[in-house]
């Protein structure tokens, strides 16, 4: 079975603040994982995936394996990053993603001035 | 091609009634996916096509629901006798299947309200 916990359904921090935002796993095989946000009023969007293992818009994502985490970081938060976060989780073989992606409840961040 | 679209957007019907959603996902894509999302939750898998071929429903999907993608394009989903639990935002994405991976680009939603 595969399952994302989010831990915190509200985060705020101060512009300019480090922000951490939790994800934690379960999943016995190899897992690909992504991060979704959703402004308001838009739609849900990927943010970054861990394979890539990019930077957007400041935010970064490592998947520790141990222990089973895949957070997301960004060391200055601005206003514009406020937002619903998803972590979503979908299984791989042979390379080949599975396709169905199990999100956690979401994280909440805002940001203020 | 604007991206992944759904219709209606908004739905609101009352308890028994059958209700169906359609999604035109991206037009290269041959992955579409339904989800459905209530509140204060992340979205729900329900099912996704390959082309016209379902290849996996959830165990949330009853039999009051069915989907068909019939010629690979876009997908409609049907609720049949809908109850008020079944009140949410449906969610449909679409991707390009790659040895790589899977992003999915997800479409606006329809919100059903069932009274």
């Amino acid at each position: 079975a595969q399952r994302v916990t989010q831990p915190e359904k509200l985060l705020s921090v101060f512009k300019g603040a480090p922000v951490e935002l939790k994800c934690n796993y379960s999943y016995s095989g190899s897992p690909e994982l992504f991060w979704y946000v959703q402004y308001s009023r838009q739609r849900l969007q990927l943010l970054l995936r861990h394979i890539s293992r990019e930077s957007i818009k400041g935010f970064t994502a490592d998947l520790n394996k141990g222990e089973t985490s895949f957070h997301l970081k960004k060391p200055f938060a601005q206003e514009e990053d406020s937002a619903m976060y998803y972590c979503a989780l979908s299984g791989l073989a042979g390379g080949t993603s599975y396709g169905k992606l199990t999100f956690g409840q979401g994280t909440i961040l805002t940001v203020h001035p | 091609d604007t991206g992944v679209s759904q219709d209606p957007r908004h739905k609101i019907t009352k308890r028994g009634q059958n209700v169906t959603f359609r999604c035109d996902p991206i037009s290269e894509h041959n992955r579409l996916y339904w989800y459905r999302q209530t509140l204060g939750q992340g979205p729900e898998f329900l099912t996704y096509f390959q082309n016209e071929a379902q290849l996996e429903k959830s165990r949330l999907l009853s039999d009051r629901f069915s989907a068909e993608r019939p010629k690979g394009s876009f997908s409609t989903l049907e609720i049949q006798r809908t109850e008020q639990g079944d009140s949410a935002m449906y969610l449909c994405a679409s991707s390009f299947s790659s040895f790589s991976y899977n992003e999915q680009f997800f479409g606006p939603g329809t919100r059903l309200t069932v009274l």
